[in-house]
């Protein structure tokens, strides 16, 4: 159940853009986006719901594609502060509130 | 602060040794998660609470480990009989729940950092 990222680590240069993929096997409700710093804790960047309604981050977009089970997470004009590890987490809509994290994607952004 | 706070932020133990880990949940989050992370790898998720409802304990690797949520807020992940496998950062979330059960955003805690020698 658990989703699977795509690609696993990505170098850019500062500007560059990137695309990072989560996929599930089952039906999804939402798909949460988080990125985790070095040593720090994952910090909330992005929630999609079914339906369409997506809340988020200014200047990082997403989609969700609820037929195809997947969504993705897009970083334009990419800065340094992007650098770190991106994981997707899953809800599968029943009453319970776990969320299925991905092994996480890892971007580095270089000047 | 207003945001998930644990303690100890590290703690280094003998194999073989019981330890508690301690989560206090962003005021009003009723909703209330464990998470494990060794190293290099994503979120294992190990026991959601939610009001007063039964604990979902699915994610608990062994019955070494349990936790409980006192008075629908603070919460300990207790680990008994440490083993080296159990060296991880165990990380804490929080979340408002909706109507219906569904749940809003996770906001984590800074985790702590236990070393089983």
């Amino acid at each position: 159940q658990q989703p699977v990222q795509s690609p696993q680590a990505v170098i850019l240069r500062e500007g560059e853009d990137a695309v990072i993929n989560c996929s599930s096997s089952k039906a999804l409700y939402s798909v949460h986006w988080y990125r985790q710093k070095h040593g720090e804790a994952p910090v909330f960047l992005m929630i999609l719901l079914k339906g369409g309604e997506q809340k988020g981050h200014e200047k990082i977009s997403a989609s969700f594609n609820e037929k195809k089970q997947q969504s993705s997470l897009y970083l334009t004009a990419s800065q340094l502060s992007y650098s770190g590890t991106y994981f997707c987490g899953t809800n599968r809509g029943s009453t319970l509130g776990r969320l299925y994290f991905g092994r996480g994607t890892q971007l580095t952004v270089w000047p | 602060g207003a945001g998930v706070s644990q303690s100890p932020s590290n703690k280094v133990t003998e194999k073989g040794k019981d330890v508690e880990l301690r989560c206090d949940p962003i005021s009003g989050h009723t909703a209330l998660y464990w998470y494990r992370q060794s190293l290099g790898q994503g979120l294992e998720f190990l026991i959601y609470f939610q009001g007063n409802s039964a604990p979902d304990k699915s994610g608990l690797p062994s019955d070494r480990f349990s936790a409980e949520r006192t008075g629908g807020s603070v919460s300990t992940l207790t680990i008994q009989r440490t083993q080296q496998e159990d060296s991880a950062v165990y990380l804490c979330a929080s979340s408002l729940v909706f109507a219906g059960g569904r749940t809003d955003t996770q906001y984590f805690g800074p985790g702590t950092r236990l070393t089983v020698l």
